[in-house]
């Protein structure tokens, strides 16, 4: 079936380097990628998403690159910030006319320390 | 942008009592939200699709008795865990999207911890 692979699992890096977490996913049908940021004791809360026709995409200090062939696509979070600590989501779907499910990774702890 | 509301945001029962979840989207129509379960330290377990107007499709291996889904309006969904026991206890989410042409773009509630006793 379909599946999401996501590593690492956990990251810690100093405060003001760059992060980066990456997925795989299995259903080449798929093209809609999200990442989602989630805190403690709450619900995830997205932050960036791509779309299969387009190879990158930025938002500040954050951005997803995507490689379609490879069916593989990264998160980028530079600069770091002791906020930015929190386990990140991967996800993938297909495009359909009704709202699709969304098969999630496993799921990065990141530590920023200060 | 858009919001979905959870409520309860916690809940403690006792075993063999049932609780209900509410899942409402604030400021659009949502004519398919999700709910999750998420135990400690994992990711979010696709329970089943809410669908307005019909029947809620289940997960494989998850117990369409036990975890009743409604969906009577566009913008509400419950979820009901009927006898409620203490392997039920977790952290549930609900999801949902505006519909085509964002139809992909999902908007999560803040989850409700529910501790059965």
């Amino acid at each position: 079936g379909e599946n999401v692979e996501q590593h690492p699992s956990t990251l810690s890096v100093q405060e003001g380097d760059s992060a980066v977490i990456k997925c795989t996913y299995s259903d080449s049908a798929s093209n809609y990628f999200p990442w989602y940021k989630q805190e403690l004791g709450k619900g995830p809360q997205l932050i960036i998403d791509i779309r299969s026709n387009v190879g990158e995409k930025k938002d500040q200090r954050i951005a997803v690159t995507l490689n379609k062939t490879a069916k593989h696509f990264s998160l980028h979070i530079t600069e770091t910030q002791p906020e930015d600590s929190a386990v990140y989501f991967c996800a993938a779907s297909r495009q359909g006319g009704a709202t699709n499910k969304l098969i999630f990774g496993t799921g990065t702890l990141l530590a920023v320390q200060p | 942008g858009a919001v979905v509301s959870q409520h309860p945001s916690w809940v403690i029962c006792k075993s063999g009592t049932s609780v209900k979840i509410e899942c409402r989207s604030l400021d659009f129509q949502a004519t398919t939200m999700f709910w999750y379960r998420q135990f400690p330290k994992q990711s979010l377990m696709l329970m089943a699709t809410s669908n307005e107007g019909s029947k809620a499709t289940y997960e494989q291996g998850v117990e369409k008795d036990k975890f009743l889904i409604n969906h009577a309006s566009l913008t509400l969904s419950t979820l009901t865990v009927t006898s409620a026991h203490p392997e039920d206890s977790s952290f549930y989410i609900c999801s949902a999207g505006p519909g085509a042409p964002r139809a992909n773009v999902l908007t999560f509630g803040a989850g409700s911890r529910l501790t059965v006793l």
